[in-house]
């Protein structure tokens, strides 16, 4: 079975605490993404990458930054969280021959900023 | 630029009503596009896709046509469960390079027994 792992499904940190989101993906995808949920919001993008050591920036990037060290690896970064980074982070992972609308997404991280 | 509007939530149904949730898309091209599902406390999943115009897609009992000329991706369900109550997402994919897949804000369904 296909599977998209984030590696805390809760967490709470406080003000200023450097935060990081694991993702892992068993299915050698090539392309990687970080999105933030937002109730009124919908998803939007984070950064996402399409190959190792490779990233773009998405929609709303400020205060974020990502590793792609190896393939089935994304990591998020929080240099210093703000209470305004409270929100449910979701990983998601895609091939890139063929489906690449076919997103597969891993539980949620959600993270409280104190 | 590319974006996807969703009709706004939440819908509340009784169960085996009819359900439609309207999705309208802005985009250059011939994007892809598709239907995703958030049940409570998960991640998305893929509920149905259509590449091109004219397809319909389909899963669950769920469907939804490809409509160019109304740019437009309703989806559609005869006859809903309790089951069905999650977070109903829309997007497309535009397929270019160094783009990735954009989403409308999502609609809430709520169905009572």
């Amino acid at each position: 079975d296909v599977k998209v792992t984030q590696s805390s499904r809760y967490l709470v940190k406080r003000t200023g605490e450097k935060v990081f989101l694991e993702c892992v993906q068993d299915m050698d995808h090539e392309n990687m993404f970080w999105y933030r949920q937002d109730p009124g919001l919908g998803l939007r993008l984070i950064y996402f990458s399409y190959d190792v050591k490779m990233k773009e920036k998405g929609d709303i990037p400020e205060g974020y930054s990502v590793s792609r060290e190896k393939k089935e690896r994304f990591s998020l970064i929080l240099e210093s969280a703000s209470t305004n980074q409270t929100s449910m982070y979701l990983c998601a992972s895609t091939r890139t021959s063929g489906g690449r609308g076919e997103l597969f997404f891993g539980e949620g991280s959600r993270l409280t900023v104190l | 630029g590319d974006s996807v509007t969703q009709m706004e939530g939440p819908v509340t149904l009784s169960e085996e009503a009819f359900l439609t949730i309207n999705c309208t898309y802005t985009a250059t091209g011939y994007p892809s596009l598709f239907w995703y599902v958030q049940y409570p406390g998960e991640g998305l999943q893929l509920l149905l896709k259509a590449t091109k115009a004219d397809d319909k897609g389909s899963n669950k009992g769920f469907e939804a046509t490809y409509r160019k000329e109304t740019t437009s991706f309703h989806l559609e369900k005869g006859s809903v469960q309790v089951s069905d109550s999650a977070v109903y997402f829309c997007a497309l994919f535009t397929g270019q390079a160094g783009t990735a897949l954009i989403f409308g804000k999502g609609t809430t369904l709520s169905v009572s027994s």
